[in-house]
């Protein structure tokens, strides 16, 4: 079965600084997707960042870096330059076989 | 592309009703999938179909649910009959799975209480 660990239920980040939102995974498929999704107060769940199990390099998407260590099962999520916009909950998931798992979730507060 | 379409936004409703909650995928999608947001559980799996077909039905809750997938375009979750711990976001997303792990596409979501 697979499993997504997020143990930080809240995170508090100054704006302009970094931040890493932990993520580990568990699954005994070699070929699997990891992914972040952010969810604003308002509802709506937004792709953040992709990483698959056989690339090479870390994933990126602007301010987002996806920070992935196969051998730990670690992927965790770099916030750089934060900004008040980025105050939400962070899901991380992992798709195996067509089905994704869902962490618990990190709310991330962006102090000014 | 108009995202994944989830219809009602809201719904409120007694406990015992029958509850229906609608779901258009983006079209072309071959997975479509169903979660449901709670507090205490967060995001789980529903139900998720692959052509229209259930693959993994293993979270859906009790035999008050069910879920449909008559076409391409379209899905039904249906609690009957509801109970107050229904209440709950429940989303329906969709993905084209070329590689068996593509980044879902969510829907606003339904809000369902169940007084």
């Amino acid at each position: 079965a697979q499993k997504i660990t997020q143990t930080q239920p809240g995170m508090f980040v100054q704006e302009k600084e970094a931040v890493t939102l932990d993520c580990t995974y568990d699954t005994s498929d070699p070929s699997y997707g990891l992914f972040w999704y952010k969810q604003p107060s308002s509802g709506e769940m937004i792709f953040l960042i992709y990483q698959g199990s056989y690339d090479q390099q870390n994933a990126t998407e602007g301010r987002y870096s996806l920070n992935f260590q196969k051998a730990r099962k670690s992927a965790n999520l770099v916030i750089s330059a934060s900004q008040l916009g980025d105050s939400a909950m962070y899901f991380c998931a992992m798709a195996v076989a067509g089905k994704s798992t869902f962490g618990d979730g990190t709310t991330l507060t962006v102090k000014p | 592309d108009a995202g994944v379409i989830q219809s009602p936004r809201h719904e409120v409703t007694e406990m015992g009703q029958e509850v229906t909650l609608r779901c258009k995928p983006i079209s072309g999608h071959d997975y479509l999938f169903w979660y449901r947001q709670t507090m205490m559980r967060g995001l789980e799996l529903l139900i998720y179909f692959n052509n229209n077909v259930p693959i993994d039905d293993s979270g859906m809750p009790e035999d008050r649910f069910s879920a449909k997938m008559p076409n391409a375009s379209f899905s039904t979750l249906k609690i009957q009959p509801s109970e107050p711990r229904d209440s709950a976001v429940y989303f329906c997303a969709s993905s084209p799975q070329d590689r068996g792990f593509e980044k879902l596409f969510f829907g606003s979501g339904t809000q369902l209480s169940v007084l």
